[in-house]
């Protein structure tokens, strides 16, 4: 089975603070998204990659970057944590060439207070 | 922005009745795809169906497209309290790139 392990569940942050947030992916998948999600909203794209080092920005990129030097890690990075990034953070990877779906990871609820 | 939206957007069935959930789109896609969300966890994919297909099932699953109108269908046939979950539509768009766009959910529930 494909596993994609976020590094936290919860994680609580002060304002101002670089965050990172971690992905593993075991499947040799192609493609890693990352997401928020918060109630009324549903899920929004925050950034998605396609290869190692190959990144795209989704809807809402603003005040995060990411990293995937390695196929199987891809990071989110929170560069300076506001309270408007308190979220639930989710993770995922699918094949690629659309051939499959996407498998998430549990999520990580972020608090920035 | 996103992509789909599903419609209702909250569904409440008794135990053993169909549920059907459906999922409208903006732009062109490769292929649409369902997938459910208990409270609290990771999104867990139910079904894919590329934009050549119109009607796909799986196990109480069946899903239909129909690109002309921008729109797809999910129906689960003879519902259990275990169906009871958030379920969104996904396009994963045409042109290269293959971004998941994500709806904003809709809830079911299936009173026992």
């Amino acid at each position: 089975d494909v596993k994609v392990t976020q590094s936290s569940r919860y994680l609580v942050k002060r304002t101002g603070e670089k965050v990172f947030l971690e992905c593993v992916q075991d499947m040799d998948h192609e493609n890693m998204f990352w997401y928020r999600q918060d109630p009324g909203l549903g899920l929004r794209l925050i950034y998605f990659s396609y290869d190692v080092k190959m990144k795209e920005k989704g809807d809402i990129p603003e005040g995060y970057s990411v990293s995937r030097e390695k196929k199987e890690r891809f990071s989110l990075i929170l560069e300076s944590a506001s309270t408007n990034q308190t979220s639930m953070y989710l993770c995922a990877s699918s094949l690629g060439r659309g051939l499959s779906g996407a498998f998430f990871g549990q999520g990580t609820r972020l608090t920035v207070v | 922005s996103q992509q789909g939206e599903e419609d209702p957007q909250a569904l409440s069935i008794q135990e053993g009745e169909n549920a059907t959930m459906n999922c409208s789109y903006k732009t062109s896609i490769n292929n649409l795809q369902w997938y459910r969300q208990n409270s609290g966890r990771g999104l867990v994919h139910l079904i894919l169906i590329r934009s050549n297909e119109r009607e796909k099932h799986s196990g109480r699953l069946r899903v239909t497209l129909d690109t002309s109108k921008k729109s797809s269908s999910l129906l689960i046939t003879a519902s259990r309290a275990a169906d009871t979950a958030s379920y969104f539509c996904a396009t994963g768009l045409q042109g290269g790139s293959e971004k998941l766009v994500f709806g904003k959910g809709m809830k079911l529930t299936v009173n026992p």
